[in-house]
């Protein structure tokens, strides 16, 4: 069974902070994704990482897939209230299509 | 981005009866979905693979004959519970793929069994 340790589980800070999240297996991943989930709804798609070593930006927003592919993590520069929510990580096995393993989540909390 | 949704958002049903719940993908053909389902405060688990036309493949742990997948066409796979127990309560999310590495999530359905 693959695994991803998603860490930290809960994590607060002030309007304006940086914080990163880690995600990380001792499996190799086809691809990584990660996704954003506010309560009551359903995941909804950051980014997808698939080569070892890629980064990612979307904005404030940094991914970065870990060279042998078995890890991974985002970064958020100036965190805003708006940022509030449970961040997930999860691991695509390749010869599965979609098929995705899920990280135990990260809730982030913004103060302003 | 590809859609998919997902019916009803919510329901609330009486133990011992059965649930139907639907996911669609409204515009792209997925011959493969996934259903998880996830209690408060925790992440996705993975129930199911619904592949279209033939039986799904259930994860370690699911009953399959309590969580019963139908996945009759390109765009359409539902996940029925079984004579529902309060223990059922959860959020129930499904998602399609459009490719290899991604995946569409509907917007989840909230079983309550009372």
């Amino acid at each position: 069974t693959q695994l991803l340790e998603q860490s930290p589980q809960f994590l607060s800070i002030q309007e304006g902070e940086n914080l990163t999240v880690y995600c990380n297996s001792s499996s190799v991943f086809s691809s990584l994704q990660w996704y954003r989930q506010e309560p009551g709804e359903g995941p909804v798609l950051l980014v997808t990482v698939v080569t070892g070593g890629e980064v990612k930006k979307l904005k404030r927003l940094t991914f970065q897939f870990g060279d042998a592919r078995k890890d991974s993590s985002l970064h958020i520069t100036a965190a805003q209230p708006g940022d509030t929510g449970l961040y997930l990580c999860a691991g695509g096995r390749g010869n599965a299509g979609n098929m995705l393993t899920f990280g135990g989540g990260t809730r982030l909390m913004v103060k302003p | 981005g590809a859609v998919v949704s997902q019916h009803p958002s919510w329901v609330i049903c009486k133990s011992g009866t059965s649930v139907k719940i639907e996911c669609r993908s409204l515009d792209f053909q997925a011959t493969t979905m996934f259903w998880y389902r996830q209690f408060p405060k925790q992440s996705l688990m993975l129930m199911a693979t619904s592949n279209e036309g033939s039986k799904a493949t259930y994860e370690q742990g699911v009953e399959k004959d309590k969580f019963l997948i139908n996945h009759a066409s390109l765009t359409l796979s539902t996940l029925t519970v079984t004579s529902a127990h309060p223990e059922d309560s959860s959020f129930y999310i499904c998602s399609a793929g459009t490719g290899v590495s991604e995946a569409f999530f509907g917007q989840g359905t909230r079983l309550t069994v009372v």
